[in-house]
């Protein structure tokens, strides 16, 4: 059965600093997507990065980068150079197949950058 | 530039009260269109989703309903709302081509209270 697991419930880190955050999936499909998105405070989600189950590079996208390893279904989130403004929770989702119209989402990991 | 537009912002509502909440899409034809729940500090539920006008598909079954009367617009409703209904509805859009591997651009969303 498809599954997003988050175990890291929150995240504090101290601004400017690396952090990274983990997801955990389960799927049968050979192919399939994964996505990490953010909502801030005021509940806007906003999608940040995602990676193709075919591509072997990780993907980046400005201060965020993906830790992807295929073999233990991981897909891990960087932020670098991290700023206040980045304090939100983080939600990792999956969508299996070429046509399909489900995500499956996380339970997310709330992250608190102190000054 | 696509924009989407839910209301209302907030509800507080009575158990067993009727509900309608809806979602406009401007700037993008023919989108798909999703409604998801959230509770309070919660994942994200996939609750429905459309692909085409007058065609909606439940993902998970609580008591609620969904049509797409129009392209641009998508309404989640109930004629009898329980306590569990409570939390945080956001409705989203995807382009229509590429299916799997398209990020959701999501609504404000709606605050439910059922009392």
């Amino acid at each position: 059965a498809q599954k997003v697991t988050q175990t890291q419930t929150s995240i504090s880190v101290m601004e400017k600093t690396t952090v990274t955050m983990d997801c955990v999936y389960e799927t049968r499909d050979s192919s399939y997507f994964l996505f990490w998105y953010k909502q801030t405070a005021s509940g806007e989600i906003v999608f940040l990065i995602r990676q193709d189950s075919y591509k072997k590079e990780n993907a980046t996208e400005g201060h965020y980068s993906l830790n992807f390893q295929k073999p233990k279904s991981s897909i891990g989130l960087i932020i670098t150079a991290t700023q206040i403004e980045d304090s939100a929770v983080y939600f990792c989702a999956m969508r299996e197949g070429d046509s399909n119209y489900q995500l499956i989402w996380g339970s997310g990991t709330k992250l608190i950058i102190k000054p | 530039a696509q924009t989407i537009h839910q209301w209302p912002v907030a509800e507080i509502k009575a158990v067993g009260s009727p509900l309608s909440l809806g979602c406009t899409i401007k700037g993008k034809s023919s989108p798909n269109l999703y409604w998801y729940w959230q509770a309070t500090g919660g994942t994200l539920q996939q609750l429905f989703y459309s692909i085409t006008v007058g065609q909606v598909e439940s993902v998970v079954q609580l008591n609620l309903s969904a049509s797409r009367p129009k392209d641009d617009q998508f309404i989640l409703s109930t004629e009898k709302l329980l306590l569990s209904h409570s939390g945080f509805y956001l409705c989203a859009w995807s382009l229509r081509d590429k299916l799997s591997n398209e990020r959701l651009f999501f609504g404000h969303g709606t605050k439910l209270s059922v009392l």
